[in-house]
């Protein structure tokens, strides 16, 4: 069993939707979550960063996390197009290294 | 963040041979790291790069095969050796940030003929 599993989509949805993502964890360790996208041909690129259980908001995304039943999820409000791209889910205890969920990718349809 | 490049940004090469990817960041960072991304599959940790010392590789990556250096807080290299088809991947270098979040590199896409 992986430490990280991640939704495996593909997801296509139309233009403004929420798009769902959700990533369960069997490492009860963890205590640092990401969430990282990534466009076809570039690196990753980190979106959200949390440390806690609860709701992170940044503009259209809103990062959830709940130790308890280790489980993350990333809502992405009114998409657009420009968020088609992959998304991995990322955690790590206290050494930084990080363990990564295998990637959703999105399409949002104009 | 730190601005990181990678050298190459791609490349092809011959089985047997070894190819050396550098990575630079723009400021003195205290943690560097070098990841693989296969062929539609996520990231995989390769290995932590110390400043000075030996790097630390995880499970399954050993350094016969993957040298790396760490001369300074800015540079590091990771060499695949003695390369196979199954290497191809993508190579991605990351630093951990005043913040203590984590920034990639572009990557180096590699393929082994």
């Amino acid at each position: 069993q992986k430490e990280v599993e991640q939704d495996p989509g593909p997801l296509s949805v139309p233009e403004g939707a929420i798009v769902s993502l959700n990533c369960t964890y069997s490492n009860s360790a963890f205590q640092y979550f990401m969430w990282y996208r990534q466009y076809s041909r570039k690196g990753p690129e980190l979106l959200m960063y949390t440390y806690s259980s609860g709701n992170k908001e940044d503009g259209r995304f809103t990062a959830q996390v709940d130790k308890s039943s280790k489980y993350i999820s990333l809502f992405i409000r009114d998409s657009q197009p420009s968020d088609s791209a992959t998304y991995l889910c990322a955690m790590s205890d206290n050494d930084y290294k990080l363990s990564f969920g295998a990637g959703t990718t999105v399409t949002v349809r104009a | 963040s730190a601005v990181i490049s990678q050298k190459p940004s791609r490349d092809i090469c011959q089985r047997g041979t070894s190819l050396t990817i550098q990575c630079q960041v723009d400021s003195q960072v205290t943690m560097m790291f070098w990841y693989r991304q296969q062929p539609g599959q996520s990231l995989t940790l390769i290995a932590t790069a110390n400043q000075g010392s030996e790097a630390t590789y995880e499970s399954g990556f050993v350094i016969d095969k993957f040298p790396i250096s760490r001369p300074n807080l800015t540079f590091s290299t990771l060499t695949v050796s003695n390369m196979s088809p199954e290497d191809s991947s993508i190579y991605l270098c990351s630093e951990i940030s005043v913040t203590d979040t984590q920034y990639f590199g572009p990557g180096t896409r590699l393929t082994v003929l």
